[in-house]
């Protein structure tokens, strides 16, 4: 059972155009969202992230939304640049109870100059 | 250092071997979690821990698989008669025990079972 998934596996925009990254949960008590970027051979490290008391979330070019009745939410990037190609996961917990990061499959986002 | 750091880095070994993956998290970090990526694969979970209270093992993919955390600190991941579906980059995350806080992840050890 995918508690959160992430339809896109891959997303490619040029330059200084906006990215937006879409994720999608099932469970209805995750309450905390969080977006990790991954390098190559590296660990994925923290973006940004939204409590489910707030439905947008926003971080100098990082902007995370929330849409709580959809179950979804989303990253958008502005201006998009070439260093920003990785890939995304989204990730959820029912943060209140303590619970462990359900993640999605990820989406590669590529940014071309 | 100040991050989450995990050995080795890289592993090779044969088929049937038994393994073991260290993590050192964050001090003072309570939670703490094992996730496995396989080749062009998400972040699969693995085990949590949380403080004091009992692990969550739900995501062991079989009996072959252990993890250990002692005092409250570092963790073991056991990987026991290891098949080649084993093969991928194991990755462990610490965090803070109170909620709403983001995991740090380590660079993840690379497995690969010939």
């Amino acid at each position: 059972d995918q508690q959160v998934k992430q339809n896109s596996p891959s997303l490619s925009v040029q330059e200084g155009r906006i990215s937006i990254l879409n994720c999608d949960y099932t469970n209805s008590m995750f309450d905390y969202f969080l977006w990790y970027k991954k390098y190559p051979a590296e660990g994925p490290t923290f973006l940004i992230s939204i409590s489910s008391i707030k439905d947008k979330n926003e971080d100098g070019r990082f902007t995370v939304f929330l849409n709580k009745s959809a179950k979804h939410l989303s990253l958008h990037i502005v201006p998009s640049q070439p260093g920003d190609s990785a890939v995304y996961f989204c990730a959820a917990s029912a943060g209140t109870s303590g619970s462990r990061l359900t993640f999605g499959e990820g989406t590669q986002l590529t940014v071309n100059p | 250092g100040a991050g989450v750091s995990q050995s080795p880095s890289n592993k090779v070994t044969e088929k049937g071997k038994d393994v073991e993956l260290r993590c050192d998290p964050i001090s003072g970090h309570t939670a703490l979690y094992w996730y496995r990526q396989s080749l062009g694969q998400g972040l699969e979970f693995l085990i949590y821990f949380q403080g004091n209270s009992a692990p969550d093992k739900s995501g062991l993919p079989s009996d072959r698989f252990s993890a250990e955390r002692t005092g409250g600190s570092v963790s073991t991941l056991t990987i026991q008669r290891t098949q080649q579906e084993d093969s991928a980059v194991y990755l462990c995350a610490s965090s803070l025990s109170i909620a709403n806080t983001e995991a740090f992840f380590g660079q993840g050890t690379r497995l690969t079972v010939v």
